[in-house]
């Protein structure tokens, strides 16, 4: 079945380090989405990629899909405090959506 | 602020209890999901309605049943649950299923079965 794998499944960082997570799906996804999760938060979607070797930046978070688009990569330059949650990247193939395991950032002030 | 709202925030109910969970959206969207997460984890689908129809059952057992009484609201009926569906339960929407569309999610229902 459909598996979306994220790596690191931790991560505690310095602020003002940078940090990246990594996301590989066992099929071709159509497009991949990448949400927030803050503790006791829910889920907040941050950015949809479609195209094969998209990338797109938002502010201090750039997000990469792979050329296969079976592979992600979200980096956050100069980590804040305000950083801190679970990143997960989700993608459908067909109608169902599956999140991906998810990364959990600590920043540490 | 979440433009999707889900009621109760909090539920505790004993294993032969039935209880509902409800989810409003007004945004317009069409689509309408179902998920459970347990902690540290990923959220897992359970439900999608696409235009007030089910579309998708992820093999969840039948003590959980969906309604979605119009285009605005979404149901999970609840009964004869056990421990291990303690969770919190997160509706979602978007424009349309498939995939393509943002999810919005709402603050979710934090379960808890004596």
């Amino acid at each position: 079945g459909q598996q979306v794998m994220q790596i690191p499944q931790y991560q505690h960082v310095q602020e003002g380090e940078d940090f990246t997570t990594y996301c590989n799906s066992s099929t071709t996804l159509s497009n991949i989405q990448w949400y927030k999760q803050r503790p006791g938060g829910h889920p907040v979607f941050l950015i949809q990629l479609v195209k094969s070797g998209e990338v797109k930046k938002q502010k201090r978070l750039t997000f990469q899909f792979g050329e296969a688009k079976k592979n992600s990569s979200l980096h956050i330059t100069a980590t804040q405090t305000t950083d801190v949650g679970t990143y997960f990247c989700a993608g459908p193939p067909g109608n169902q959506f599956y999140f991906g395991t998810g990364t959990s950032l600590t920043v540490i002030p | 602020d979440t433009e999707v709202t889900q009621t109760p925030k909090h539920l505790v109910m004993g294993m032969t209890n039935k209880k509902s969970l409800k989810c409003e959206q007004h945004m317009g969207h069409r689509a309408m999901y179902w998920y459970k997460q347990k902690a540290k984890k990923p959220p897992e689908l359970m439900f999608v309605y696409s235009y007030e129809k089910l579309s998708i059952n992820e093999s969840v057992p039948s003590r959980f049943s969906p309604e979605c009484p119009n285009s605005s609201l979404l149901n999970l009926h609840l009964h004869a649950l056990q421990p291990e569906d303690s969770a919190l339960y997160l509706c979602a929407s978007s424009q349309s299923v498939g995939g393509r569309q943002p999810q919005h999610f709402g603050d979710g229902t934090r379960l808890s079965i004596l």
